[in-house]
């Protein structure tokens, strides 16, 4: 299997701060990497496809990065509505695993 | 688009479950449907998809032999079953699938599976 592995695993940030989450592979995925944002209870919802590409509908302050091993998420200006937490998971082969988590708090 | 799984479920330790969802919107039978579980305050971990067209079916190692994935295209539900619950079965379970072009993600509400004695 294909180990993801988020950091860190929570953070608390003020409202308009960037913020940056990262998420590791244990081996190359290429750029078959998601991320999903997952409010308390609720479903989760793809924010990102393919590293980078932005999901239709999706607030433009959501931006992917990366390829091989090394991606990350960043959110340009935090939002009160981005209490979430969040997944990036790798669909580059089966079982198609998720990271950890990365919980996000608002100051 | 829209996935609705089965309500919640109570169920005893050694019980037999199966939970299902259904699809509309879309033709089941081109896309996979993915099945995600989540423990009660805990991250999210993929069990297994089916191709709805042939049954093509892959697990993930963790869930092997653990449960069964399965899908009638014909009136458009996968199926997810247990043939003996364990306590730590208890968890949220969803379905979702991925239709592209352009990309969208849709999940359902998802199942509560509570199993105790």
């Amino acid at each position: 299997d294909i180990q993801m592995t988020q950091s860190p695993s929570s953070l608390s940030a003020s409202v308009g701060d960037r913020v940056i989450i990262t998420c590791r592979s244990s081996q190359s995925i290429s750029s078959s990497l998601n991320w999903y944002q997952q409010k308390p209870g609720k479903a989760p919802r793809l924010l990102i496809y393919a590293a980078s590409s932005l999901k239709s509908g999706v607030p433009s302050r959501f931006s992917g990065s990366g390829s091989g091993t090394d991606f990350t998420l960043t959110i340009s200006s935090l939002q009160p509505e981005d209490l979430a937490t969040y997944y990036c998971q790798q669909s580059y082969s089966t079982p198609q695993t998720f990271g950890q988590g990365t919980k996000v708090e608002i100051k | 688009v829209q996935l609705v799984q089965s309500g919640a479920e109570v169920k005893k330790p050694g019980e037999s479950l199966r939970i299902s969802c259904k699809g509309s919107g879309y033709t089941f039978g081109n896309y996979w449907i993915s099945w995600v579980r989540q423990m009660p305050g805990k991250g999210l971990e993929w069990m297994a998809r089916i191709h709805p067209s042939d049954s093509n079916i892959n697990y993930s190692p963790s869930f092997q032999g653990r449960v069964t994935v399965s899908a009638d295209k014909s009136i458009s539900i996968a199926y997810l079953q247990w043939s003996s619950l364990k306590a730590s079965d208890t968890a949220m379970y969803y379905c979702v699938t991925v239709i592209a072009p352009p990309m969208n993600d849709y999940w359902g509400q998802g199942t509560l599976v509570t199993v105790s004695s």
